[in-house]
């Protein structure tokens, strides 16, 4: 079954330090990769994703990812941590189902920054 | 276009009544999806509609939930006889239906039944 995996639930760094959120995933073909924030209380906002060409691809707010197949990962990171980056994030993928495609969500990473 | 726009942004509602939603989605995007989710976890997909086809419906959608695009512009989804398990945030997005393109969530309208 395709599936994201995040497996950390929440991540805790401190102000001014690199931040590193993973996901992992299971696709049959080439996925198509997305990372979300969702700020409480607000609807899920799109970050950046990953289609073909470099591995590196950034993304809004400083955010960066690194897509790396033969790890089935694509971990977001961001060189130093804002407390304004406190919220959830989501990974997601877009992958063939049937004729159609459908995105699968993971499930979730809540990342705290401490002043 | 000011992005996707849900209506209205909380509802608290008594259980047994019915309910109903509004998505409008960015006027050029021809998918439009609807999620359920609760406090801190991932969205869950309920339907989607590619133009004014409904394509796919979650099996976790009972039957009292119903979703319609009438003319692939804007969607409403409707629940009947609602439950306190129906208390939820529901999130409506919309995309160029593509494989890779990103999808537009709106700020999501929060039921509440009492």
């Amino acid at each position: 079954a395709q599936s994201v995996a995040q497996p950390e639930d929440q991540v805790n760094v401190a102000e001014g330090n690199p931040l590193t959120v993973k996901c992992t995933y299971s696709v049959s073909g080439n996925p198509y990769l997305f990372w979300y924030v969702q700020y409480p209380n607000r609807g899920l906002q799109f970050l950046l994703k990953y289609i073909t060409g470099d591995n590196l691809v950034k993304g809004s707010y400083g955010f960066e990812a690194e897509f790396n197949k033969s790890q089935t990962s694509f971990h977001l990171k961001k060189p130093s941590a804002l407390v304004s980056d406190s919220a959830l994030y989501f990974c997601a993928v877009s992958a063939r189902k049937d004729s159609n495609y459908q995105l699968i969500w993971g499930a979730g990473t809540k990342l705290i920054i401490k002043p | 276009d000011t992005g996707v726009s849900q209506d209205p942004r909380h509802k608290i509602t008594k259980r047994g009544q019915n309910v109903t939603f509004r998505c409008d989605p960015i006027s050029e995007h021809n998918r439009l999806y609807w999620y359920r989710q609760t406090l801190g976890q991932g969205p869950e997909f309920l339907t989607y509609f590619q133009n004014e086809a409904q394509l796919e419906k979650s099996r976790l959608l009972s039957d009292r939930f119903s979703a319609e695009r009438p003319k692939g512009s804007f969607s409403t989804l409707e629940i009947q006889r609602t439950e306190q398990g129906d208390s939820a945030m529901y999130l409506c997005a919309s995309s160029l239906g593509t494989l890779e393109t990103e999808a537009f969530f709106g700020q999501g309208t929060r039921l509440t039944v009492v």
